[in-house]
């Protein structure tokens, strides 16, 4: 089966600084990569996904980028806040028409100091 | 905005007890999915559902473990006999496609004494 590792478990950064997280999958199947947010208490949040027919992903000041032949993809988080202190996972699934088994990466608890 | 909810938000129980997890997934939508979080650990999948069956399940749904819509808006997990080991934050999630994007709830978190 899938497995996803994510890297590092830990990030703290200074407000306005940039904060890079990695992911790399084994399944050379899968073909949906997303990024969840998930405060503390709360329930994790679609933040941004990307398709394994598509290199690069941008959203404001969040992008994902994705190496297939690598088996990889990253989070990049510009300008960085406050409030986007939080956990982050990444995940990957092989999607079809029966559903969209997710398999998560061990998570990233990211720090944004004031 | 729609949003799927669960309900309890804990449970406590005793080990060997059964214990049923509610979920009300967005009402538009098809596929259902129960996760699990031990407290410090990875979230993991445990089943999906489509069309009234499972499509899928991974090695921690063993037959201890059971989903259910009983009617048109609940999607229940039922866990038979509990185990302290069965101690975690459950996630029910939704989504409206197959390859759609998959919303959470707010999870139960489970403790099995």
């Amino acid at each position: 089966g899938e497995n996803v590792e994510q890297h590092p478990s830990t990030l703290s950064v200074q407000e306005g600084d940039s904060a890079v997280i990695k992911c790399t999958y084994s399944d050379s199947a899968s073909n949906y990569f997303p990024w969840y947010k998930q405060e503390l208490g709360k329930r994790p949040q679609l933040i941004i996904d990307i398709r394994s027919n598509v290199g690069e992903k941008k959203d404001q000041r969040i992008a994902v980028t994705l190496n297939k032949t690598a088996k990889h993809f990253s989070l990049h988080i510009t300008e960085t806040q406050p409030e986007d202190s939080a956990v982050y996972f990444c995940a990957a699934s092989t999607m079809n028409n029966a559903g969209n088994m997710l398999t998560f990466g061990g998570g990233t608890r990211l720090m944004v100091k004031p | 905005e729609p949003e799927v909810t669960q309900t309890p938000s804990h449970q406590v129980t005793q080990m060997g007890q059964e214990v049923i997890l509610r979920c009300v997934p967005i009402s538009n939508h098809l596929y259902f999915y129960w996760y699990r979080q031990i407290l410090g650990q990875k979230v993991e999948f445990l089943v999906s559902f489509y069309n009234n069956e499972i499509s899928e399940k991974s090695e921690i749904f063993d037959d201890q473990f059971s989903v259910e819509r009983p009617d048109g808006s609940n999607f229940t997990l039922k866990i038979r006999s509990t185990k302290l080991e069965d101690s975690a934050m459950y996630f029910c999630a939704s989504s409206e496609l197959g390859e759609g994007e998959q919303f959470f709830g707010p999870g139960t978190r489970l403790t099995v004494l």
